[in-house]
């Protein structure tokens, strides 16, 4: 069955860089795309970019200048990676799925989401 | 950026009731609009995708509407189980509304 499961720190210090990894199954990702969203405790949620199923990206703008997002599709894992990060970037980060057909652009799939807290 | 304004931001409703929310984009994004819910402590949940399509396994009482810049969610017959944030989101370039949060009256 489609799983996707985010795996990172608790816990990232102030200026520091935030690795996480979404490792996925059921599912093909050189047929699907992944995307990333993050969610600040008990606030909304936020786009922060894609890994195209060709292996092209897309990035928030809001984050281009700090935001790689990478993938091996050997291992099935897509993996985002963030320096910079300050206290504002405390948030829940969730990877999910999205169809690559015409008029499915959804993210049907989504991970669990790892709770990262960025400490001074 | 595709500005998503949802409203309201929150709704206190009974069992039963009839309860729409809104979202209006800053341009046109045709009729790419999701509706997620979310539970507290669960991932979002896709419902309503191109608007106005149910997704699979989602129930009738669901149901979404719009296109151009302003979209309607509607939960026809609330259940105690609808109780959650729902977002909209604009899928043209991944854009979410800011949540409605329904709430037991």
């Amino acid at each position: 069955q489609v799983q996707l499961k985010e795996t990172g720190p608790d816990l990232v210090q102030l200026t520091q860089t935030l690795s996480i990894t979404c490792t996925v199954s059921g599912f093909s990702l050189t047929t699907y795309n992944v995307h990333w969203v993050r969610q600040p405790p008990g606030k909304g949620l936020e786009w922060m970019g894609a890994m195209w199923n060709g292996g092209g990206t897309d990035y928030n703008s809001a984050f281009k200048s700090r935001l790689s997002i990478s993938r091996d599709t050997s291992k099935s894992q897509v993996f985002l990676k963030m320096n910079s990060l300050q206290t504002d970037d405390t948030a829940k980060y969730f990877c999910a799925r999205q169809p690559n057909y015409p008029g499915r652009d959804y993210f049907d799939y989504w991970g669990q989401g790892v709770m990262v807290t960025v400490s001074s | 950026d595709i500005v998503m304004t949802q409203s309201p931001t929150s709704m206190s409703i009974s069992v039963g009731d009839r309860v729409t929310m809104n979202c209006k984009a800053s341009q046109n994004v045709g009729s790419n609009v999701d509706w997620y819910q979310q539970k507290t402590g669960q991932s979002p949940k896709l419902l309503i995708y191109k608007a106005s399509n149910r997704y699979t396994g989602v129930p009738d009482r669901f149901t979404g509407s719009g296109s151009g810049t302003d979209f309607t969610f509607t939960i026809s017959n609330m259940q105690a189980e609808d109780l959650a944030v729902y977002y909209c989101m604009q899928s043209n370039s991944f854009t979410f509304g800011s949540g409605t949060k329904l709430e037991i009256k």
